[in-house]
């Protein structure tokens, strides 16, 4: 499976939209790109995930290459409460999958 | 609230001992993960179950085992405890099936403590 590399940490001011980036250079087809986050030990939560074309629900956007070589998360208008550590993996719908979750990118929302 | 269920919140014992970790899943979903996750370090997945059955195991201990149940809640039972076991573990379900994406829901946790 494809791994993903994250920068460990970012600021954001607080109302700015906060752009996180991932890299998945070695993705395959059948890769989906997704992306939880964790608020303080708390356990992880769904953001959102796509394939190819970009998506956007009511939390965030995601924006992937053409390539499908990286992405982007978007959160629009970032709030205090989206201080948290955001994970970008790549999942196999296969049968056989090893689910592999770097250290993510500690996200600080600024006043 | 995610829907997933872990008991207990904490849990603390002794180098030696065994315990277990309970995890029901959503309501609907047959497939359950456990994660561990020590002091500052990312989640490593253990171990996935689906409708009973063990369908991907990852970087698990011999320690450690896990089953889940014909009501589809999820045991993982750590023995012979060390120092080093003391993390979170994190419990997940999805209605994985294959060919599909998984998404994946968290439970809040179980903070084990071994002194």
């Amino acid at each position: 499976d494809a791994k993903t590399t994250q920068p460990p940490s970012m600021d954001c001011a607080e109302g700015r939209a906060a752009n996180l980036p991932c890299n998945h250079s070695t993705i395959s087809g059948n890769e989906y790109v997704y992306w939880y986050r964790q608020i303080h030990s708390q356990g992880p939560q769904y953001i959102i995930h796509g394939l190819k074309n970009n998506e956007t629900n009511e939390m965030a956007s995601l924006i992937i290459t053409e390539d499908r070589k990286s992405s982007t998360l978007i959160l629009p208008h970032a709030t205090l409460r989206d201080t948290a550590v955001y994970y970008c993996i790549v999942i196999n719908a296969g049968n056989n999958r090893k689910l592999i979750w770097g250290l993510g990118t500690s996200l600080a929302v600024n006043p | 609230d995610s829907g997933v269920t872990q008991t207990p919140k904490h849990l603390i014992t002794a180098t030696g001992q065994r315990v277990t970790l309970r995890c029901s899943p959503r309501s609907g979903d047959l497939s359950v993960y456990w994660y561990q996750q020590s002091l500052d370090q990312g989640l490593q997945f253990l171990i996935q179950y689906y409708n009973g059955e063990e369908r991907a195991k990852g970087n698990i201990l011999e320690r450690f085992s896990a089953q889940q149940f014909p009501d589809l809640h999820s045991e993982l039972n750590l023995s012979s405890l060390e120092l080093g076991d003391s993390a979170l573990y994190f419990c997940a379900s999805s209605d994985w099936d294959r060919g599909y994406a998984d998404t994946q829901y968290f439970g809040p946790g179980t903070r084990l403590t071994v002194l």
